[in-house]
């Protein structure tokens, strides 16, 4: 059975700094993987999907990384702003149409 | 275009009753993916439809859970005799199949059930 763990739970940190959130799964014959962004009593915000082939995707000020034979994948944050305080959650799923599965995210606090 | 959309936003019931859920997936998307999602847990698979039938319902939790998606486009989710431990809030997803984007899933709001 797939289980996906993203620590620590939470996170704080200073306006400016950069950061990473780790994620880890533990059946690395994963499809894809996708990085979410929740903000509170919301729905998900799809960040980046990154493909069992590929290392890594990047949009603006986010990069995620992924190393399937290793179980692992980083959310790297540049530059953090209030604005990124959120939840992340990482899911992955086995097959094209399959079914997501979740970690329990990183509650991110960016302080001014 | 308009994103996925959930009705109600909230609902409020009486432990025993009867709710139904509603999910509108993005127009044309062909897959659609109903999650419920605990206070401080990641969202938890409950079934998949491609098309009109349910691809894989593995994630229900019961037999009081039943969906439908009887045109291929809107799903209803359906709870029979309510319990408290039912409340949470249930996500709906949609996602197009063979797209460039590798079948994306896209989230509506949800809809926050409580049971009383």
């Amino acid at each position: 059975k797939q289980e996906v763990t993203q620590i620590p739970a939470a996170l704080s940190v200073p306006e400016g700094e950069n950061l990473v959130l780790n994620c880890s799964f533990t059946d690395s014959a994963i499809y894809n993987l996708q990085w979410f962004r929740q903000d509170p009593g919301k729905g998900l915000t799809s960040l980046l999907l990154i493909q069992s082939s590929q290392r890594e995707q990047t949009s603006g000020r986010l990069n995620a990384s992924l190393d399937k034979s290793s179980g692992r994948s980083t959310l790297y944050i540049a530059a953090s702003q209030p604005g990124d305080s959120a939840t992340y959650l990482c899911a992955v799923r086995v097959g094209a149409n399959s079914k997501l599965t979740f970690g329990k995210g990183i509650t991110l606090s960016v302080r001014p | 275009g308009a994103g996925v959309s959930q009705t109600p936003s909230n609902k409020v019931t009486e432990k025993g009753k009867y709710v139904e859920l509603r999910c509108d997936p993005i127009s044309g998307h062909t897959a659609l993916y109903w999650y419920r999602q605990s206070l401080g847990q990641g969202p938890e698979f409950l079934i998949y439809f491609q098309g009109t039938g349910a691809a894989d319902d593995s994630g229900l939790p019961n037999d009081r859970f039943f969906a439908v998606r009887p045109e291929g486009s809107v799903s209803t989710l359906k709870i029979q005799r309510t319990e408290r431990g039912d409340s949470a809030v249930y996500l709906c997803a949609s996602s197009s199949v063979g797209g460039a984007v590798g079948n994306e899933q896209f989230f509506g709001p949800g809809t926050r059930l409580t049971v009383l």
